[in-house]
């Protein structure tokens, strides 16, 4: 079974840019969370999907988006970039039917923010 | 202010020994907690779980205790493999949350061998 895969790996933008990542999820997933980790403050869950609605969402300024398709696939978009958006942004695929907090997570896009 | 948090950055421990990580929270109304394991260039990967119904829930070499009174939970390796090192994360979920996983900061653990 092939695993999360984020698109892409590692970007380079700068101050006030907008960013859009993607995530596929593993097959048959319906759920799609996306988390930011950083030094600083860790790893921070910032929303999830569930067949296409957004079903919870994290303490994040509405600079930060999301959406997922019909394949379950998502993205996520960040506009107007700041340097502390630099971070390791990654999603993570579960059934989402049970919701044990049990995630498989991608290898994350490395976002740098000049 | 951190709901869950893991206080030891970093743990050193010889291959074949125990490795104990601690993890401590705040929120009573956590039902579930879980452990991932980070490689370097690699998404966390879950480890073990276990709900706050128990106090213990084992799986092969991991062991995840889970005393509710203290607020504190722990995970034991036995025995510590140079595979094992690692970073690892401490994670908590309420109710309906699901997915909104709270997050330690992670301890590294090292094992030599």
């Amino acid at each position: 079974k092939a695993g999360v895969t984020q698109t892409p790996r590692y970007l380079i933008k700068t101050r006030g840019q907008q960013v859009t990542l993607s995530c596929s999820p593993i097959s048959g997933h319906r759920s799609v969370s996306w988390y930011q980790q950083t030094p600083g403050q860790g790893l921070q869950f910032l929303f999830e999907y569930f067949s296409e609605t957004q079903r919870n969402k994290g303490n994040f300024p509405g600079r930060f988006s999301g959406r997922q398709f019909s394949n379950s696939r998502s993205e996520m978009n960040v506009s107007t970039l700041e340097l502390g958006d630099s971070a390791l942004y990654l999603c993570a695929s579960s059934p989402g039917t049970m919701n044990t907090g049990e995630l498989f997570f991608g290898e994350g896009s490395r976002l740098t923010v000049l | 202010d951190q709901q869950v948090k893991q206080n030891s950055p970093s743990l050193s421990v010889q291959e074949g020994r125990i490795s104990i990580l601690n993890c401590d929270y705040t929120n009573s109304m956590f039902d579930y907690f879980l452990w991932y394991k980070k490689y370097p260039a690699e998404g966390p990967t879950f480890l073990i779980s276990i709900s706050s119904i128990k106090d213990k829930n084992e799986d092969g070499r991991f062991t995840v205790f889970l005393n509710k009174s203290a607020k504190h939970l722990s995970l034991h390796i036995v025995p510590s493999q140079p595979g094992d090192s690692a970073v690892y994360f401490c994670a908590a979920s309420a109710g309906q949350a699901g997915t909104a996983l709270i997050f330690g900061k992670g301890t590294t653990l090292s094992v030599s061998s």
